[in-house]
């Protein structure tokens, strides 16, 4: 099986920008959790996303946003790019009923 | 709520001896515990997990971790390190299905001649 996808690999953008990352999980996987990861915070869970549905959020400003679509491909939108929006966003996706998580290759969001 | 300490931020060995990555976890359940590598501007890629069955996990590319309950510890050992284990790894833990991981600071390893 392919394993997560993730697109563009890399970004650059200016403030007050906005952006938006992909990802597709694994071929059945239905669940998909976003995480930034920086080296001053290290990696924080961001949201997850099941069936199209919000299902946990982690402690981040309405900026950050997220979609899923009805074949588990998963968005993650941010508005008003700050500087410290720079980070390493990873997805995950996992099978349902079970705990681990498989993560893409990332996307590197660089803020000027 | 739940917490992960990784007790190094960084470790150094030579290449041919033993490893040894410290966690220690805090959790009010008990958690699923999972090891994690990343190497440089990859993703992360999963070592191992503990999901309660037995205390000696063994993982990937000859790592093993033991689950200690009366320690509150998950280290990560493997008997002889090999220059491509040079890497940043995560000790993470989760609790029932849910899906929010928590990690801890990450351990550089770096493996020397």
């Amino acid at each position: 099986k392919a394993g997560v996808t993730q697109t563009p690999r890399y970004l650059i953008k200016t403030r007050g920008q906005q952006v938006t990352l992909s990802c597709s999980p694994i071929s059945g996987h239905r669940s998909v959790s976003w995480y930034q990861q920086t080296p001053g915070q290290g990696l924080q869970f961001l949201f997850e996303y099941f069936s199209e549905t919000q299902r946990n959020k982690g402690n981040f400003p309405g900026r950050f946003s997220g979609r899923q679509f009805s074949n588990s491909r998963s968005e993650m939108n941010v508005s008003t790019l700050e500087l410290g929006d720079s980070a390493l966003y990873l997805c995950a996706s996992r099978p349902t009923g079970q705990e681990t998580q498989y993560f893409g290759p990332g996307t590197r969001l660089l803020v000027l | 709520a739940q917490s992960v300490t990784q007790l190094d931020s960084h470790v150094s060995v030579s290449e041919g001896t033993p490893v040894l990555l410290r966690c220690n976890y805090s959790s009010s359940y008990s958690p699923s515990l999972f090891w994690y590598v990343q190497h440089p501007n990859k993703g992360l890629q999963l070592l191992l997990k503990y999901t309660s069955a037995a205390t000696l996990v063994k993982g990937i590319n000859g790592f093993e971790a033991e689950f200690k309950k009366s320690e509150t510890s998950f280290h990560l050992t493997k008997p002889s390190a090999h220059m491509s284990d040079a890497a940043e790894y995560f000790c993470v833990a989760t609790t029932g299905t849910a899906s929010k991981l928590t990690f801890g600071t990450g351990t550089r390893l770096q493996v020397t001649l």
